[in-house]
Formats: C-alpha cells, sequence, structure tokens
C-alpha cells in the first residue's frame, strides 16, 4: 500500500513551458485535492475532486487544469508556466465517509524561471 | 468562506517542557472538523490529532492534546515532554461536514516550532 504518490519530486521550468504532474492513490479514496504551498502562506487548494470525472475549482484554480478519468489518478497540468507558480504542490486524497482526514502525497517542488 | 488564523509564526521551547499553539477559525457552519498537521523538514504533512465539532470531548494522542471551544472558534494544541522531534511546522486546518467536505481543507498559515535540547 503506497498511499499517496506524485511525480516528480522536483521539476524546473522555463517561462511558458508545460508541464504535468502526475498523483495517484492507492486506497480507493473517492476525494482527491491539490494543493500549492508558498513561504509563509500555507497550503491552498488548487482544484478537487469528488470522483471520476467530477472535478472543480479551489481557491487558486488560475493557469492550472486538472482532470480525472479513473478513481486512483488525478493529474495536474500548467499549460505555460510562469515564475508565479513557483511552489511547492501537494496532492491529498480522502475518503468520502468518516472523519475525512486527507492523505498527502510527498510534494513537488517546482521552480519556473 | 472560512478562515483559520494561526497567530504565533515562530514559538521556541525547551526539551522536556510543554507548548500550546493557537488557532482561531472563522466559520458559519455548525458541524465540521478541525486537524492538527506536522510539517517535518522533510516536507511530508503528517496528520497530529483531529477533532470533530460534534464531540465535546477534547481529542488526545499521546503528548498531543487539544483544547476545543467552539464558541469562541478555538482550537489549540498542546505539546507535552516536548521532543527533540517535535520541531517542524505545524498547520491548523479545517473541513466543513456539509456537501461530505468535498472541497478540501482551509489550512492556516502555519506555527515553526522550535525545541531548543
Amino acid at each position: 500500500n503506497a498511499g499517496v504518490t506524485q511525480t516528480p519530486k522536483f521539476q524546473v521550468l522555463k517561462t511558458g513551458q508545460s508541464m504535468t504532474l502526475q498523483c495517484a492513490q492507492d486506497m480507493n479514496h473517492e476525494y482527491m485535492s491539490w494543493y500549492r504551498q508558498d513561504p509563509g502562506m500555507g497550503l491552498r487548494l488548487i482544484h478537487y475532486s469528488v470522483g471520476a470525472g467530477i472535478t472543480d475549482q479551489g481557491e487558486v484554480p488560475n493557469g492550472y487544469n486538472v482532470s480525472r478519468s479513473t478513481t486512483e489518478d488525478f493529474p495536474l497540468r500548467l499549460l505555460s508556466a510562469a515564475p508565479s507558480q513557483t511552489s511547492v504542490y501537494f496532492c491529498a486524497s480522502s475518503s468520502r465517509g468518516g472523519v475525512k482526514e486527507q492523505f498527502f502525497g510527498p510534494g513537488t517542488r517546482l521552480t519556473v524561471l | 468562506a472560512q478562515t483559520v488564523t494561526q497567530s504565533q509564526p515562530e514559538m521556541s521551547v525547551q526539551e522536556a517542557e510543554t507548548v500550546t499553539l493557537s488557532c482561531t477559525y472563522d466559520t458559519s457552519e455548525s458541524d465540521y472538523y478541525l486537524f492538527w498537521y506536522k510539517q517535518p523538514p522533510s516536507r511530508q504533512m503528517i496528520l497530529v490529532i483531529r477533532q470533530e465539532a460534534y464531540k465535546q470531548q477534547n481529542a488526545t494522542e499521546n503528548r498531543f492534546s487539544v483544547n476545543f471551544q467552539k464558541a469562541a472558534k478555538s482550537f489549540s494544541l498542546k505539546i507535552s515532554d516536548s521532543q527533540l522531534g517535535d520541531a517542524a511546522m505545524y498547520f491548523c486546518a479545517y473541513r466543513r461536514r456539509s456537501g461530505g467536505g468535498a472541497d478540501g481543507l482551509t489550512f492556516g498559515k502555519g506555527t515553526h516550532l522550535i525545541i531548543q535540547p
């Protein structure tokens, strides 16, 4: 049971490049979320999903796209990277029932030059 | 929209002493969940303790306990017998129960806890 996995762990992009951050979970969780963490800002919600085929925007969605074709995977796409997207990105998942503790992946540190 | 406020950017405590981290929140919901997460330098987010708003009893997990004051919208974390391994960023987080709580957690900005040997 790997929990929540994220790839890559580190990435450097140039302004205008695109990339996809991968996230997968093997706990059969319905809910998945993407957060970004900036110094002094805590974690802020980018997008979330309540199940395959269903996604919605969080607090800071601009510049990011998501899709969810399977229960396990929830990739985050940067269409045209900007220096303001330099951050640490966390994927998280939780079950629909219960106390709804979120389980977090190890994070991806992204630098946009 | 709900907000979570951690008013202490940094706290320092001597090893084996007790420290309390503060958290206040604002919400119009009556039923919700509150969490404390720990983030060591490895950056992994680790759940420390959780509290369900409808439960009056304060949650306890070994050396970690909370003081949940629903009317005051306060949710502080007490760490007893502090250990060097407790050094980390600590985040207070809120999750509403309505709508299944699908829309994730709202986090405070964090408190950096330093343990002095």
